[in-house]
């Protein structure tokens, strides 16, 4: 079975501060991970992806993945009130079928 | 920027009848996709589509479940006989290509109720 575990939260942070969010995948032949944001009742919005060790930034943005532990990581730099959502982790191998953990919330406290 | 459409946002059905869900996926991709989440849960994956026919499905794609890609633009699920638990909301996604850094674009979604 391929899990992604995403801890349910809530993750509460004050504005201008880094929020941390996790990801684990039991799946060792997933090859890459996305991030995605989604408000409450709203589709995901894709944030960033990442497919090689290490960190990737873009903008606020931080994606790190360690595979040998199997571990994604989101960081958000100077948390807006407007980053308050949840977030999702998805992961594919193929690019045929991604799967999701069930989303960490967020929110950040002006 | 371009995006994936879906219609209607909101669904209202009777438990036994059949509904239709219409996409219409960004021009220039290849792959589309199903997937629904149920109210509190996670995004849960249905079936992916490519080259005019289904590529892979989920346990949750049963008999019921039908796609079809009736022209060059639009792309559809059909749910022959809906139940109480298909209560969700479905989401339809295209990506360009199926690659590694290919990722998921989704439409707004559409809100199925079965009473």
């Amino acid at each position: 079975q391929k899990e992604v575990e995403q801890n349910s939260g809530p993750l509460s942070v004050p504005e201008g501060a880094i929020a941390s969010l996790n990801c684990t995948y039991s799946d060792r032949g997933s090859q890459s991970f996305f991030w995605y944001r989604q408000y409450s009742g709203k589709s995901p919005e894709l944030i960033m992806f990442i497919y090689s060790n290490g960190d990737k930034e873009d903008g606020r943005f931080t994606a790190q993945l360690n595979k040998a532990s199997q571990y994604v990581s989101l960081l958000i730099r100077d948390s807006q009130p407007s980053d308050s959502a949840t977030y999702l982790c998805a992961a594919t191998n193929t690019g045929n079928q991604f799967y999701f953990g069930t989303g960490t919330s967020l929110t950040v406290i002006p | 920027e371009p995006e994936v459409t879906q219609t209607p946002s909101h669904q209202v059905t009777q438990m036994g009848q059949e509904v239709i869900l219409r996409c219409v996926p960004i021009s220039n991709h290849l792959y589309f996709y199903w997937y629904r989440q149920i109210l509190g849960q996670k995004v849960e994956f249905l079936v992916s589509f490519y080259n005019n026919e289904i590529s892979e499905k989920s346990e949750i794609f049963d008999d019921q479940f039908s796609v079809e890609r009736p022209d060059g633009s639009n792309f559809t699920l059909k749910i022959r006989s809906t139940k109480l638990e298909d209560s969700a909301m479905y989401f339809c996604a295209s990506s360009e290509l199926r690659t590694r850094n290919s990722p998921l674009h989704f439409g707004n979604g559409t809100r199925l109720t079965v009473t």
